[in-house]
């Protein structure tokens, strides 16, 4: 089966763009979560689709994020108007597992998100 | 609130030597916990997992882990270290009672020495 899928794999762009990051996950993979390491730090959850909904987004960092997902297929992750901050490796996973996180997430390769 | 402690950012380890990789986590509730490697201009990569039942779990490419409740760890160990094993390895944890998130910890870079 295909992987999930992030692109680009890399992006630069400058302080006050606005950036669109997008991750395909497994076919038939209702849950959909979004992940962000910062250079030096740890992953951190940013949130967690089923299907189209937002279960959790509690890790969104502030309101210049949005992700959405349309139809409960692939999903967005918009960044308006990025910041130096906001530099960083953005990894997309999905889970077949209707509720736990038993069986492990598969991950994608990541964007690595540059603000200059 | 769930976390984990992975010490030394970066650990050297000769070719043929043994993998040792420490994890402690912090979780009010049973958890579930995690190893995931990645290798370069790769994704995450699961090498194991921890839920119920043996605390002695074994993984892909050699690797395995025990779970020691009374001392809050998950180490990953490995016998005998391969140039192939070089990569960043991050431990994980996630709790029994339907919290979907990973919290990590901030990773170990492995560097593999012939």
């Amino acid at each position: 089966e295909a992987g999930v899928t992030q692109f680009p794999s890399h992006s630069v762009i400058e302080k006050g763009q606005t950036v669109t990051l997008r991750c395909d996950p497994i076919s038939g993979h209702d849950n959909l979560y979004w992940y962000r390491r910062v250079m030096g730090k740890e992953i951190k959850f940013l949130l967690h689709f089923v299907k189209e909904s937002k279960q959790d987004e509690s890790g969104m960092p502030n309101n210049r994020f949005l992700a959405e997902r349309t139809g409960g297929t692939y999903s967005t992750l918009k960044v308006q108007p990025a910041e130096l901050e906001d530099s960083g490796v953005y990894f997309c996973a999905s889970s077949q597992s209707p509720g736990q996180g038993s069986y492990g997430y598969t991950f994608g390769s990541g964007t690595r998100l540059t603000v200059v | 609130a769930q976390s984990v402690t992975q010490l030394g950012s970066h650990v050297s380890v000769s070719e043929g030597a043994l993998v040792l990789l420490r994890c402690n986590y912090s979780s009010s509730v049973p958890p579930y916990l995690f190893w995931y490697v990645q290798y370069p201009n790769q994704g995450l990569q699961l090498l194991l997992k921890y839920t119920t039942g043996a605390t002695l779990v074994k993984g892909i490419n050699g690797f395995e882990a025990e779970f020691k409740k009374s001392e809050t760890s998950f180490h990953l160990t490995k016998p005998s270290a391969h140039m192939s094993d070089a990569a960043e390895y991050f431990c994980a944890v996630s709790d029994q009672y339907g919290n979907n998130r990973l919290a990590f910890g901030k990773g170990n870079q492995v560097v593999v020495i012939p």
